[in-house]
This record gives C-alpha cells, structure tokens and sequence, in this order.
C-alpha cells in the first residue's frame, strides 16, 4: 500500500504570496492532519480535516487555511507569506474518526519544505 | 493541556550497544497513545513504537521496547544492539484517545516534544 504522498517537495515563495501544498492519505484512510515543523517552535499542529470537515484546528493565524476533498486529499493555504512561515509542512493520514473510538496512529508524509524569502 | 517533555537534546551510543531515551508527559486524561517517532536526515516521520494507557504491557517492535510507567507519567525508549541506521532525531508523541471537535485546541492530534538528537559511534 502506498504511504501519503506530497507535493510540492521543495518550494520557494516570496513575502507577500501565497502557497498551496497537497496531500494524498494512504488508501483508505479518510483523517488527514497538517502539522508545522521549524528549528524554533518544534512540531505544532495546524489542523485535521475528517470527510471533507475540519474536526480540529490549532493556534495559527486565519492566514493558513485548509480543506479537504471528497476522496480525502486535503490542501492547505497560506496567504500573505511571512519570512517566519518557512517551515517543513507535514501531512499526516489516520484510519479513525469515530467520536468516542480509539484514534489510530498517523502515518507521515515527506513533507514539504516551503522557504519564504 | 497536555505537554510532552524530552530531557535529553542529544545522546550518543556505541555501534552494538543499547540508549534509553526518555520522555515525559503530562496530562488529566487516563485514556491515551503514545507514539515515538523517527526522523532521520530525509526529515520523513517514521513510526517507531506505539503504547495505548490502557494496555500494562509495554510495547515492542524488533529492537525498540519502550518502558510505560502510568503513574510516574514516563515514557523511555530503549534501542538494543543500536545501528548506524538509528541515527536520527527521536520524537515522543502523545496523542488522546477520545476525539472531540474542539476548535483551538489540540485533542486528538499529536503532542510532540523537542526531540532528542541520537548520534550512533561506529
């Protein structure tokens, strides 16, 4: 089975743009999580889509949006790009979402590397 | 809230020899995962090990165990027989098991600590 894929790998932006990153789950799996990687700040979550519905978000400013679509590839935006948001991106993709069940693991995507400059 | 704390920034083993990595995590909930995940120099995530609270028996996969202590909220990694190829960063994880919609908060996704860098001597 194939694990979550994303694209782009590698991106250059400018202050000022905006940026879209894309994430296929592994087959299968319908929970699909963003989380934000940097030298200062560690791992931070950003949010978590379930059947094309945002379930969870995290403290990131309204300038990082997501969405998610029917078969559960999930996007997310960031408009007006700061030098701060340089970052590695990482999709993650889980098997459960059920109120009340036990979540299962997330499994990692590559990741995108977005440099702001 | 919950938090996940790694003491160690760094560790360093002998090729063949066994590290212990800790971790420590605080939280209400008596319900939970945790996870340790890998991150070599390919920056890709990859899971090592998985503990659910409920379960007394602590995890193994191959040379990783883990030692889940509950109550004292501890969390260590044990990597026997250490290989070149376990170099990398080394994340604990906690993630709860109820689900809640919860708009600004972080239940349900993945509490990370800072990692510790292991370094394997050849």
């Amino acid at each position: 089975k194939a694990g979550v894929t994303q694209t782009p790998r590698y991106l250059i932006k400018t202050r000022g743009q905006q940026v879209t990153l894309s994430c296929s789950p592994i087959s299968g799996h319908r929970s699909v999580s963003w989380y934000q990687q940097t030298p200062g700040q560690g791992l931070q979550f950003l949010f978590e889509y379930f059947s094309e519905t945002q379930r969870n978000k995290g403290n990131f400013p309204g300038r990082f949006s997501g969405r998610q679509f029917s078969n559960s590839r999930s996007e997310m935006n960031v408009s007006t790009l700061e030098l701060g948001d340089s970052a590695l991106y990482l999709c993650a993709s889980s098997l459960n979402y059920v109120a009340g069940i036990r979540a299962g693991t997330q499994y990692f995507g590559p990741g995108t590397r977005l440099l702001v400059l | 809230a919950q938090t996940v704390t790694q003491s160690q920034p760094e560790m360093s083993v002998q090729e063949a020899e066994t590290v212990t990595l800790s971790c420590t995590y605080d939280t209400s909930e008596s319900d939970y995962y945790l996870f340790w995940y890998k991150q070599p120099p390919s920056r890709q995530m990859i899971l090592v090990i998985r503990q659910e609270a409920y379960k007394q028996q602590n995890a193994t996969e191959n040379r990783f165990s883990v030692n889940f202590q509950k109550a004292a909220k501890s969390f260590s990694l044990k990597i026997s027989d250490s290989q070149l190829g376990d170099a990398a960063m080394y994340f604990c994880a906690y993630r709860s098991s109820s689900l809640v919609m919860n708009y600004g908060g972080s239940q349900g996704n993945l509490i990370f600590g800072k990692g510790t860098k292991l370094s394997v001597k050849p």
